[in-house]
């Protein structure tokens, strides 16, 4: 498997709180994204970069912020977590914009 | 913006029969890939197509996409129950963007 490391691995917090979650990879990619799984939904992306300190929106990127300072971190952040953000949090790393991309274990996130 | 559709959303099979599931862009895409995720894990690449009208084989699986780089789908002759899990396809503009369709999910009876 790629080098990628999503912390943490499962989350439990409460609405209204500020949750981040970090991606950290150890392959050099140029590309990463985040993206959130949810039953009927598929994989929907979130927010991706394309280099350091250069991010764009997804498809769902109401509520999420993210960064990047450096090339193998990119965070996500929930500035209030809400109840709709529940749930199953993906990582990915791509060489380039256009080859295969690699998948982290993924973050469990419960908001209650 | 780029959207990808994927269907059908859920597909049981009979071990032995065969399986296909579909993936339709709103846009031309640069390249389609196609992703497995079984159970309680996390996506897996399988393949890349790229050209118009390409088709491609591993084993049991045949990929194809359509001339138009709008379409594209996978077929699983005879399946196995090793076969079980979500299929992805995703579509990549040249901006990088990667999107995912909804997936279908395979079941296999025995």
């Amino acid at each position: 498997d790629a080098g990628i490391t999503q912390s943490p691995r499962h989350k439990v917090t409460e609405t209204g709180t500020p949750v981040t979650l970090r991606c950290h990879q150890t392959e050099n990619h140029r590309y990463m994204y985040w993206y959130r799984q949810d039953p009927g939904h598929g994989l929907r992306l979130i927010h991706y970069s394309y280099g350091v300190k250069d991010t764009d929106k997804g498809e769902v990127s109401d509520g999420y912020s993210v960064s990047r300072s450096k090339t193998e971190d990119f965070l996500l952040t929930l500035e209030s977590a809400t109840s709709s953000q529940t749930s199953v949090y993906f990582c990915a790393i791509s060489e380039q914009g256009n080859t295969e991309a690699f998948f982290g274990q993924g973050t469990r996130l419960t908001v209650v | 913006g780029q959207q990808v559709m994927q269907i059908p959303q859920y597909q049981h099979v009979q071990e032995g029969e065969d399986f296909t599931t579909y993936c339709n862009s709103s846009t031309t895409l640069s390249n389609i890939q196609w992703y497995k995720q079984r159970p309680g894990g996390h996506p897996v690449f399988l393949i890349q197509l790229v050209k118009s009208g390409e088709v491609k084989k591993q084993k049991r699986l045949t990929f194809q996409f359509g001339e138009a780089k709008k379409n594209s789908s996978l077929h699983i002759t005879a399946t196995q129950t090793t076969d079980v899990g979500t299929y992805f396809c995703a579509g990549t503009n040249q901006g990088g963007k990667l999107i995912f369709g909804q997936g279908t999910e395979l079941s296999v009876k025995p």
